[in-house]
């Protein structure tokens, strides 16, 4: 079993539904929970990160956590094309980061 | 704000040839990272250096492989000889202590 699973996809939406990705994890030690966008040919992009439990919002994006299921996940609203690029999840503790496979969503107009 | 940068942005070498790559971090951040990405195996961690001291090398794939990092505004990560299986997109990293990471656009290797 890996340390975090991640659902590589691929995931197609149409513009303007509700977007949710998600991962599991095993290493009840993982502090930060982190989420990262790439686009095609360019590095990961650091979108949101939780330090604990619970929900972080941020525009069209929420970040939820629940530690003791070791489940995360992130929900974009009113998906937008500019939104199509492959999201991984991370997380870390003492700065070993794991990432996810990365799940890749394309929003269609 | 300056990102991480990276050079070169593409690299195409022959095997047995002498890689180097380079990486500029984040002003004042004190840890930085080297990862590998392949479709097949995903984003893989090389090495990490806090305060310019490595402190984790056990990704590093083989001796071919090391990294430097001289001081706090530069890394590199040699690559002798290089081999067709090193192709893949190296991306460096850098954190303020134990806080998320910021990526570079990374280096896309080809080992013809």
């Amino acid at each position: 079993q890996k340390e975090v699973e991640q659902d590589p996809g691929p995931l197609s939406v149409p513009e303007g539904a509700i977007v949710s990705l998600n991962c599991t994890y095993s290493n009840s030690a993982f502090q930060y929970f982190m989420w990262y966008r790439q686009y095609s040919r360019k590095g990961p992009e650091l979108l949101m990160y939780t330090y604990s439990s619970g929900n972080k919002e941020d525009g069209r994006f929420t970040a939820q956590v629940d530690k003791s299921s070791k489940y995360i996940s992130l929900f974009i609203r009113d998906s937008q094309p500019s939104d199509s690029a492959t999201y991984l999840c991370a997380m870390s503790y003492n700065n070993d980061m794991r990432f996810g496979a990365g799940t890749r969503l394309t929003v269609k107009p | 704000d300056a990102g991480v940068i990276q050079s070169p942005r593409h690299e195409v070498t022959e095997m047995g040839q002498e890689v180097t790559l380079r990486c500029k971090p984040i002003s004042g951040h004190n840890s930085l990272f080297w990862y590998r990405q392949t479709m097949m195996r995903g984003l893989e961690l090389l090495i990490y250096f806090n305060n310019n001291v490595p402190i984790d090398d056990s990704g590093m794939p083989e001796d071919r492989f090391s990294a430097k990092m001289p001081n706090a505004s530069f890394s590199t990560l040699k690559i002798q000889p290089s081999e067709p299986r090193d192709s893949a997109v190296y991306f460096c990293a850098s954190s303020p202590g134990d806080q998320p990471q910021h990526f570079g656009d990374g280096t896309r290797l080809s080992i013809l």
